[in-house]
């Protein structure tokens, strides 16, 4: 069964600080890895990563895929609150692309 | 471009009332999926459409139907609701990019089960 496991569960931090979020995936059948934001509504969509995509850059927000140690890092500098969030990390190698979602990271930047 | 759009946005019931909950996009898309989501388990697969006409069970069907009625809209039916089925809903629709998938998601329903 396909498993995709986030960490730190939940990161509080302060304005200005820079945060790196973990996401480990056990895949039988890798296809992409995708990382999502949710504030107090729908998920939306940040990078998708794949074999041919590695490394995806938006602004103060990157994020890198290690193929050979099956994880991804979401990485987001010079923070602000409205980055605030869950952010979840999932796997689209599944029948049917299906995605498999981790549990997400709740991050909380202060003032 | 509405994207994706559900309805309702809240809705109480009470043990063993049905509802629908509908969702739609317009982004032309073949896939469609309906997912709960309960505090601190993420987000589960309840149903999905790969394309028109097909549908198959996620993680967790029992308890739902669906109905993919055309290319834009895909229902999710609670028949006879119980209070462990109050969770917040969305619905996706996912379109191909580089040999995968993105989904892109509604707004959410907010059901709560007395």
């Amino acid at each position: 069964e396909d498993k995709v496991v986030q960490s730190p569960l939940s990161l509080v931090v302060h304005e200005g600080d820079t945060v790196t979020l973990n996401c480990s995936y056990e895949v039988t059948n890798f296809r992409s890895l995708l990382w999502y934001k949710q504030e107090k509504k729908a998920p939306t969509f940040l990078f998708m990563l794949t074999s041919s995509g590695i490394e995806k850059k938006s602004g103060r927000l990157s994020s890198i895929l290690d193929k050979k140690e099956l994880f991804s890092i979401l990485n987001i500098t010079a923070t602000q609150t409205g980055d605030s969030a869950v952010y979840l990390c999932a796997e689209g190698g599944g029948s049917n692309y299906k995605l498999t979602f981790g549990k997400g990271t709740l991050l909380t930047v202060n003032p | 471009n509405a994207g994706v759009t559900q309805t309702p946005k809240f809705q109480v019931l009470k043990t063993g009332q049905s509802m629908t909950l509908q969702c739609a996009q317009d982004m032309n898309h073949n896939s469609m999926y309906w997912y709960r989501q309960d505090p601190g388990m993420g987000l589960r697969l309840i149903y999905y459409s790969a394309s028109e006409g097909t549908t198959d069970k996620g993680e967790v069907p029992n308890g739902y139907n669906v109905s993919r009625l055309n290319k834009r809209e895909f229902s999710l039916r609670l028949e006879s609701a119980a209070p462990s089925q109050t969770a917040v809903y969305f619905c996706a629709s996912a379109g191909r990019v580089a040999g995968s998938e993105i989904q892109y998601f509604g707004p959410g329903t907010r059901l709560l089960v007395l």
